[in-house]
């Protein structure tokens, strides 16, 4: 098993750029989230997905966008990139909703010029 | 305003010794503590986790001491080796009702290095 993926690992965009990270889980979890790790910051919740068919917004949910594609897959977009942005992005899941042991995939570096 | 606190960004400790990581939380709602670690380039991984009705978890070299009514809690790892350098990140639940219904809390994290 995989655990949790993530696609890219690095991605440089310029500012008002837009893209999409990429998150997959092979567990069979029910709930999937999406963090960010500023420096010096622990993490922060951005958007989560409680079952497949569900979002819904965390602690830091401006600028972004995600999608529940299905039960594997939670993708986190970003329309109009901007350096305030620049972070390391985690992906998550876990078995259901509330459950305290969540599994990180490996994160992915961006960066805003 | 941060809800779970790590005053100390880093700790370097002796192989063989004890390495204590400490985190203060202000929300009294926290049903679940736990503490995850972090390799450089990794993700965070979960460590152990004490519920708010126990004072104490032990898994191993790693013990979890919870203290509600100075909402305080504390990671030991007896004894420390080279390998649990890293990151470790204390994080608590929101309880099951309210606005922080399930979510996770994390707190800014402490580097641990332990040095032979």
């Amino acid at each position: 098993n995989a655990g949790v993926t993530q696609t890219p690992k690095f991605q440089v965009l310029k500012t008002g750029q837009s893209m999409t990270l990429q998150c997959a889980q092979d567990m069979n979890h029910n709930s999937m989230y999406w963090y960010r790790q500023d420096p010096g910051m622990g993490l922060r919740l951005i958007y989560y997905s409680a079952s497949e068919g569900t979002t819904d917004k965390g602690e830091v949910p401006n600028g972004y966008n995600v999608s529940r594609l299905n039960k594997r897959e939670f993708s986190l977009r970003l329309e109009s990139a901007a350096p305030s942005q620049t972070s390391v992005y985690f992906c998550a899941s876990s078995e259901v909703w509330g459950a305290p042991e969540q599994f990180f995939g490996p994160g992915t570096r961006l960066t805003v010029l | 305003d941060q809800q779970v606190k790590q005053n100390s960004p880093s700790l370097s400790v002796q192989e063989g010794r004890i390495s204590i990581l400490n985190c203060d939380y202000t929300n009294s709602m926290f049903d679940y503590f736990l503490w995850y670690k972090k390799y450089p380039a990794e993700g965070p991984t979960f460590l152990i986790s004490i519920s708010s009705i126990k004072d104490k978890n032990e898994d191993g070299r790693f013990t979890v001491f919870l203290n509600k009514s100075a909402k305080h809690l504390s990671l030991h790892i007896v004894p420390s080796q080279p390998g649990d350098s890293a990151v470790y990140f204390c994080a608590a639940r929101g309880g099951l009702r309210g606005s922080t219904l399930g979510r996770l809390y994390f707190g800014r994290g402490t580097q641990l290095t332990v040095w032979p």
